[in-house]
């Protein structure tokens, strides 16, 4: 059963470009989940994604990024307009429909976003 | 807002020394706490944590949990410089929300672990 899958490992954009991070989820899991690492600090949640449907966005910044989980495909974080302040690690998690409260999610690699 | 501390931000030791990380939480309506390895890419599970007093344990690596203190901790013995990682710990949102996938982190602790 292969992992949550993610790429690029590495992505490069200059200012003012657009980013396309992509994740397939582990097979049989049906939810997605976006986190972003800067620098020296943890992992900050952006959103949480099932087939189709945003269920919570409340971590994206409000201005240049978005996210869809289509029927088919991978689910895409988009950066539009990319600034030095969004290089970062980009980490995709999925987990199983939730049982019982608890769950894990489980991380794929992450895409290492540098903005020059 | 749920809040999550973990201390100490880093931890120094040698080969063979025993080791103690801490997590405490704010949670309302706690459902779980869960502990993750960090190498230099992806958070990689550990262990899942929902009843106080039961210990869960994986080779040299245990964690326990206390809800009425709200803390846990993750015990590591016998260190190898393998167990060099950051060691995340995270709690999910209130039960009964439809957002139960927004893990919330600490900052993480940073072991480094000598020869």
């Amino acid at each position: 059963n292969a992992g949550v899958m993610q790429n690029p490992r590495h992505l490069v954009r200059r200012r003012g470009q657009e980013a396309r991070l992509r994740c397939s989820p582990m097979k049989g899991h049906s939810h997605v989940y976006w986190y972003r690492q800067l620098p020296e600090e943890g992992l900050k949640f952006m959103v949480y994604l099932q087939k189709e449907n945003i269920i919570d966005e409340s971590g994206m910044p409000k201005e240049r990024f978005s996210a869809e989980f289509p029927k088919e495909g991978p689910s895409i974080l988009r950066i539009q307009q990319v600034v030095r302040g969004d290089s970062a690690a980009y980490f995709c998690a999925s987990s199983p429909p939730n049982q019982g409260g608890s769950y894990e999610q489980y991380f794929g690699p992450g895409t290492r976003l540098t903005v020059t | 807002e749920d809040k999550v501390v973990q201390s100490p931000l880093s931890l120094v030791v040698h080969e063979g020394d025993t080791v103690t990380l801490n997590c405490s939480y704010e949670v309302t309506n706690f459902r779980s706490l869960l502990w993750y390895k960090q190498e230099k890419k992806a958070p990689t599970f550990l262990f899942m944590l929902t009843s106080s007093g039961i210990e869960k344990k994986s080779g040299r690596l245990s964690s326990i949990l206390d809800k009425k203190e709200l803390f846990s901790i993750l015990n590591i013995t016998a260190t190898q410089t393998g167990d060099s990682a950051v060691y995340l710990c995270a709690v999910p949102p209130n039960a009964g929300g439809t957002s139960y996938g927004k893990l919330t982190f600490g900052q993480g602790t940073i072991l480094t672990v000598h020869p």
